[in-house]
């Protein structure tokens, strides 16, 4: 069965890093996009930021664009968010799901990040 | 900017309803690339449309989408009492803005 695995999430004071892991089994994970959706408590969906099979394509949202960063290592089935720079708006549950044809297909269970003092 | 879609939708079990999702033709108008998510309390979303009309393995054919002009929709038949859910819509909006979603539809199963 294909999956995904978020993990690292947690509370971060203003101005901290946080990196965000997903993992990915139970399919060709070297074959497909991942993209990272964010949801704030009681808000809507985000598509933050996507990363292509191969790595050589990624993509910010402008929230997010010079803060975080995206990177895959498909030896391990990874996807990894580097954020810097968090703030208080940042505070959300974060997804990173399998994405085709600009679409999130399948998706995880998510990783809560509260940025707070 | 967000597709528009209203806040809340409602129908009775069996009963057939529509949610809309309006765009521009940077968006919604200017590409097939149109999905819809199924979201139930706490869980992850789900996608439920993609490519406009097209169902992902799994999904029951009483979800159908459509699109016209900058305008999509996302019709469920059949009203059951498990569809009670948030939905959204998203669209390709381009290189630059990437993949935009609506604010979100509560569907009540009356």
């Amino acid at each position: 069965e294909a999956q995904l695995l978020e993990s690292g999430g947690g509370l971060v004071q203003p101005g901290g890093s946080l990196r965000l892991s997903c993992a990915g089994s139970g399919y060709m994970f070297s074959a497909y996009s991942i993209v990272w959706v964010r949801q704030a408590p009681g808000k809507g969906l985000e598509w933050a930021s996507a990363i292509s099979a191969a790595g050589g394509s990624t993509f910010y949202a402008d929230s997010v664009k010079g803060r975080f960063t995206i990177s895959r290592d498909n030896s391990q089935n990874t996807v990894s968010l580097q954020m810097n720079s968090l703030r208080a708006d940042d505070t959300a549950v974060y997804y990173c799901a399998k994405s085709e044809k600009y679409a999130a297909e399948f998706w995880g269970q998510g990783t809560l990040v509260t940025v707070s003092s | 900017s967000a597709l528009t879609q209203p806040p809340s939708a409602s129908g009775s079990p069996g009963q057939s309803v529509t949610i809309s999702c309006t765009g521009t033709s940077s968006d919604v108008g200017g590409y097939n690339y149109v999905s819809w998510y199924q979201q139930h309390p706490g869980k992850a979303p789900k996608l439920m449309i993609y490519e406009v009309n097209k169902r992902p393995s799994g999904v029951p054919d009483r979800f159908s989408g459509s699109k016209s002009g900058n305008a999509a929709s996302l019709t469920v038949s059949g009203l059951q009492a498990e569809d009670e859910a948030d939905y959204y819509c998203s669209s390709y909006a381009g290189r630059d803005k990437g993949v935009i979603f609506g604010g979100g539809t509560k569907l009540t199963v009356l």
